[in-house]
């Protein structure tokens, strides 16, 4: 079975500070991978995906993420934050359709927090 | 994208009562799932809905806990019976249309708390 770390729990960051959330995922095949945020009050939405191809992905509001297959990491980056992006981000991992393991297993999250 | 909606989107419910959630989907889909998001956690999947047969339950979760029903590609309902406490979550439903598209999406969630 497929499974998700997230290590960071709570990070806190000054507006225009970089950022990198860490995931590493578990699964021994084909993987999709997710990044979810959830702003205060508000529900799932997503960040950005990987699913082939170049393995550096650009996703909304200046995210990316980079997918390291040798180490199992899918890490979360943006160069520069803003006090608007705190939120809690979740990384999630799924098999492709057809697979067993077909559904969204999600890491524990990380709460970001952005001091202005 | 798919839309989804949820019904009801929150709800106060007395210990031992059960509650009924309803995920409808704008367009026929291949996958549904529900979740549940208990306070400052992560989503944790309880089942997968089949159509047309018995839900799928992860490890930790039972039928006789959280009766789905899924009579056509484009509605679930989740059951919470025997409500406690340690209900209190947010509720989602989930929904994948299937190969090529693996993308999933998520509703809006409903905010059951148990007194």
């Amino acid at each position: 079975a497929q499974s998700v770390s997230q290590h960071n729990h709570h990070v806190i960051l000054s507006e225009a500070a970089s950022l990198e959330l860490g995931c590493n995922y578990s699964y021994g095949g084909t993987v999709n991978l997710f990044w979810y945020v959830q702003y205060p009050g508000q529900h799932l939405q997503l960040l950005l995906k990987y699913f082939s191809g170049d393995p550096l992905v650009k996703g909304i509001k200046g995210f990316e993420a980079e997918f390291i297959k040798s180490k199992f990491s899918f890490n979360l980056r943006k160069p520069s934050v803003q006090w608007s992006d705190t939120a809690e981000y979740f990384c999630a991992v799924n098999a492709p359709p057809g697979s067993s393991a077909s559904k969204i297993i999600f890491g524990s999250g990380t709460r970001l927090s952005i001091r202005p | 994208s798919a839309v989804i909606s949820q019904k009801p989107s929150r709800d106060i419910c007395q210990r031992g009562t059960s509650l009924t959630i309803q995920c409808q989907v704008d367009s026929q889909v291949t996958m549904m799932f529900w979740y549940r998001q208990q306070p400052g956690q992560s989503l944790t999947l309880i089942a997968t809905a089949n159509q047309g047969s018995e839900a799928t339950y992860e490890s930790g979760f039972v039928i006789d806990k959280f009766p789905i029903s899924r009579p056509n590609l484009t509605f679930s309902t989740l059951t919470v019976s025997n409500l406690s406490p340690e209900d209190s979550s947010i509720y989602l439903c989930s929904v994948k249309r299937g190969a090529p598209d693996n993308e999933q999406f998520f509703g809006p969630g409903t905010r059951l708390t148990v007194l």
